[in-house]
């Protein structure tokens, strides 16, 4: 289970720090997405820290003990989304998880 | 440039059955795994199934496990799910997504589709 808060709300510029908790999540490589009204997810963040191609590097991941992170410096407008963490879990029935999301309101 | 055109979706009654289909154009769709992700109205991400590049190798999540299969086509470029016994629950939006990563742990979603309605209701 991955546990994300709801919502987080910064004002522009400010930078906005999401969390994603999971039992021992730092030994998982865990994954972020970008989700804005109306569009699909996009991949901002993979294998805890690496962007792929064409997210700015204003978006950056980290990943340790029990909680992982995705941080927004210089938050922008734009940057108004929903945000989820995925990992897998090998826990049980395989398979691939997302966390719950959260709600990023920029002021 | 990766495409990824799902189509199927539509309103079902309550114990039927659907199929929806995945074009997949841009990529060379026979070396990568693929999977259905689900957002119900309002809600988060749900992951569905995937299916390994090989077509041998499939996985579901346990709300859909012996309702739902995932097959592919590689000579079609074409991902499907075929969806039985349907439930009000699984009315979403139905994402197709193409994998990428090394390893199942390293495996991310790097490219989406728009998405196809399924509605289930009487």
């Amino acid at each position: 289970v991955l546990t994300q808060p709801p919502s987080v709300s910064v004002a522009p510029g400010q930078t906005a720090r999401l969390t994603c908790g999971g039992n021992r999540i730092g030994s998982q490589s865990v994954h972020w997405y970008q989700q804005r009204p109306g569009q699909p997810p996009v991949l901002v963040v993979f294998d805890d820290f690496d962007r792929p191609s064409g997210i700015p590097d204003r978006f950056s991941g980290s990943n340790s003990g029990n909680t992982a992170a995705l941080t927004i410096t210089g938050v922008e407008a734009g940057d108004e989304a929903d945000y989820y963490c995925q990992v897998w879990d090998d826990s049980g029935d395989p398979g691939w998880v997302f966390g719950g999301g959260t709600k990023l309101t920029v002021l | 440039e990766v495409q990824l055109l799902e189509s199927g979706g539509a309103l079902v009654q309550p114990g039927g059955s659907l199929r929806l289909s995945c074009a997949a154009s841009g990529f060379t769709f026979s070396g990568f795994a693929m999977s259905w992700v689900r957002q119900a109205p309002g809600k988060g991400l749900e992951w569905v199934s995937s299916v390994n590049n090989d077509a041998v190798g499939k996985f579901y999540a346990d709300s859909v496990k012996g309702r739902f299969t995932i097959f592919r086509d590689n000579s079609r470029n074409t991902l499907y799910l075929q969806m039985n016994s349907l439930r009000g629950e699984d009315t979403a939006l139905y994402y197709c997504a193409k994998f990428r990563g090394g390893t199942y742990r390293q495996y991310h979603f790097d490219y989406w589709g728009q998405g196809t309605l399924v509605t289930v209701s009487s």
